[in-house]
């Protein structure tokens, strides 16, 4: 069956970098894409961009532009999110999606990573 | 960028009622590409309808997607205990991917 497993919580200090797993398996890692999505406390969803993992081709959110960078490992079915020069409101569960090269609802979700950013 | 509006912020019904929840988007929606996530507290988004209309697999006939353009509704029918949660509607159409605000049914 299709999973996907997140990293662990993590608590940063404002201006350092965090950096997201979301390990793959199931299915066969370089037919697909992952999204990323945040979801800050109490609050709405939000698209962060997604990377294909057939050619590690990638679309940011551009709010996000210049502080965030996804990759992948082809190797290792593993997907990963960097985000640089946190800030308290980057406060968030962070998830992973598996998405398809053609549009589609993301239906398999990872469990969720939170971030906390406080000093 | 499309902004979705999800109208009303919150449902308070009791179980058995019919929920009426709609998502208007800011300017069409590229090829029906609208979805519904139902969201629990601690859980990630669970697919509902894709398509505007097309359940996901296992997705109980009581939810029901519509709509077309800019105005969308989520439909249930009669409201089991366990639908009590927040709803989402999701275009994927267009870049940037955007997300209503959500709309929590919540018992009344």
């Amino acid at each position: 069956q299709v999973q996907l497993v997140q990293s662990g919580a993590e608590v940063k200090k404002p201006g350092a970098s965090v950096k997201v797993s979301c390990k793959a398996s199931g299915y066969t890692y370089t037919s697909y894409g992952i999204s990323w999505v945040r979801q800050a406390p109490g609050q709405g969803l939000e698209w962060m961009g997604w990377i294909s993992a057939n050619n590690g081709n990638t679309n940011y959110a551009q709010k996000l532009q210049g502080r965030v960078t996804m990759t992948t490992d082809t190797s290792t079915s593993t997907a990963y999110m960097e985000l640089r020069s946190l800030r308290s409101d980057d406060t968030a569960v962070y998830y992973c999606a598996r998405v398809t090269l053609a549009p589609a609802a993301p239906v398999y979700w990872g469990q969720g990573t939170l971030v906390t950013v406080s000093s | 960028e499309i902004v979705l509006t999800q109208s009303p912020g919150t449902l308070s019904l009791s179980p058995g009622e019919r929920a009426t929840l709609s998502c208007r988007a800011s300017q069409s929606v590229s090829s029906s590409y609208l979805a519904w996530y139902q969201q629990k507290p601690g859980q990630a988004p669970r697919l509902l309808i894709y398509g505007v209309s097309s359940r996901a697999t296992g997705i109980p006939d009581r939810f029901s997607g519509s709509g077309s353009g800019t105005d969308f509704t989520l439909t249930i029918s009669r409201l089991e205990p366990e639908d009590f949660a927040v709803y989402y509607c999701h275009q994927y159409g267009s870049s940037p991917r955007t997300f209503g605000q959500g709309t929590k049914v919540e018992i009344k």
